[in-house]
């Protein structure tokens, strides 16, 4: 099966600037993660869908931070505007339902200069 | 809050050595565990995971990890390291309520293979 797909696998900004990550889960996958792994931690979770709508979203910056998944598919994650401490490896995950294994992509790095 | 520690920033074995790598969880119930390894540049791959029953648990790659609740611990083991082994490694517990599958990861430990 194909595994998780994002783009772009990096992208380098100006703070200020906004930025887009795309995410294209495995094919009927409901539910939909987004994660941020600065250098040295982690991944953390910023949001979770199930289907089309949010469950959540407790760690989002919402001040800058915004993620979609229309139609319950591909997903967007979108910063704006960007501050250096946003750069970091964003990683997309996706699971057949919320309590099955996530399968993840290879992420998104993106540097705020 | 529930949380796991990864008490080794870096560990380096030589090939055909055996690792253990340390991960200690904080959580009131019966956990679900899991061990990641991510590759550089790649995303993170799933080694095992233990919700419960046997608490010595096979997984890929020949990892294996025992569940010891006495000591808070779900530590990773090899018997024997591949070169091919180098990567980080994460120790992560399903955290949060009805929204499921919520994992929190520790920090990490980054395994260096000496040939």
């Amino acid at each position: 099966e194909a595994g998780v797909a994002q783009s772009p696998r990096y992208k380098i900004i100006e703070k200020r600037q906004s930025v887009a990550f795309w995410c294209n889960p495995i094919s009927g996958h409901a539910t939909l993660y987004w994660y941020q792994q600065i250098l040295g931690q982690g991944p953390k979770l910023l949001i979770q869908f199930q289907n089309n709508g949010v469950v959540d979203d407790s760690q989002l910056p919402k001040d800058r931070f915004s993620a979609e998944r229309l139609k319950g598919v591909d997903s967007t994650l979108k910063i704006q505007p960007a501050k250096l401490e946003d750069s970091a490896v964003y990683l997309c995950a996706s699971s057949l339902d919320p309590n099955s294994p996530l399968h993840f992509g290879n992420g998104t790095r993106l540097t705020v200069t | 809050a529930q949380s796991v520690t990864q008490p080794d920033i870096h560990i380096t074995v030589s090939e055909g050595a055996s690792l253990e790598l340390r991960c200690n969880y904080s959580y009131g119930a019966t956990p679900y565990l899991f061990w990641y390894v991510q590759s550089p540049g790649q995303g993170l791959q799933l080694l095992l995971k233990y919700f419960s029953g046997d608490t010595l648990v096979q997984g890929i790659k020949g990892f294996e990890a025992e569940f010891k609740r006495s000591q808070s611990s779900f530590n990773l083991r090899k018997p024997s390291v591949h070169w091919s082994d180098a990567a980080e490694y994460f120790c992560a517990v399903v955290t949060g309520g009805g929204g499921g599958n919520k994992l929190t990861f520790g920090t990490g430990t980054q395994l260096k293979v000496e040939l």
